[in-house]
């Protein structure tokens, strides 16, 4: 089946640090991918997306590209800030009638240090 | 344009009781999504509607579960004789017809007594 695998936390990063957080995916399908974040106590924030190979979603300073070849969609920020510590989940579907749930990974905690 | 609401935000059963759960999609969306959370572990999925209808009901556990989507009025997810391993955040999600992006709920924190 379809599934997800997200790098293992919790990961503690210090302000300004580079952040990439992996994730692989395995779809039977040409999945949309995704990345949420979760905020303590909140429901859960569409981040970015891809729809097709190669497309490069974006938001908030963060990046992540829709890579085929190697079945991946690694998370990545240039300077993390205190105010992005949440727990970050990757998600695919494949947006086929009857078939548009979403498959989410375990998530990553991440807390930045002042 | 207020967003996907769910109610109650936090709920407390004992064993045995029955737990409903409400969620109200974004103005226009008629598609609705159901999502389990257990502790330190991701969403899983388990039900998606249409007004009047279940769509996908794979991730719902066999017995004690069930969902709705009526014509009027939010959907309800209703879990019968509830027991310890209920406990969890249970998450909605809407999207209109016409897209796929779902947009989540804030959730329901179930706790079971």
């Amino acid at each position: 089946g379809d599934s997800v695998t997200q790098m293992e936390g919790p990961v503690t990063l210090s302000e300004e640090a580079f952040l990439t957080i992996n994730c692989t995916y395995t779809a039977t399908g040409y999945p949309s991918l995704f990345w949420y974040v979760q905020y303590p106590g909140e429901g859960l924030q569409l981040l970015l997306k891809a729809t097709k190979a190669d497309d490069k979603g974006s938001n908030k300073g963060f990046e992540a590209t829709y890579r085929k070849e190697t079945t991946s969609f690694h998370l990545e920020k240039g300077s993390v800030q205190v105010s992005d510590s949440a727990v970050y989940f990757c998600a695919l579907s494949l947006f086929d009638f009857g078939n548009e749930k979403l498959t989410f990974g375990t998530g990553t905690r991440l807390t930045i240090i002042p | 344009n207020a967003g996907v609401m769910q109610n109650p935000r936090h709920l407390v059963r004992r064993r045995g009781q029955e737990a409903r759960l409400r969620c109200s999609p974004m103005k226009g969306h008629s598609h609705v999504y159901w999502y389990r959370q257990l502790p330190e572990e991701g969403l899983k999925f388990m039900v998606y509607l249409q007004k009047e209808n279940i769509i996908d009901e794979s991730g719902m556990p066999k017995e004690r579960f069930s969902a709705e989507f009526p014509k009027e009025g939010p959907s309800i997810l209703r879990i019968q004789q509830v027991v310890r391993g209920d406990s969890a955040a249970y998450f909605c999600a809407s999207s209109p017809s016409d897209s796929y992006e779902q947009y989540f709920g804030p959730g329901t924190r179930l706790t079971v007594t």
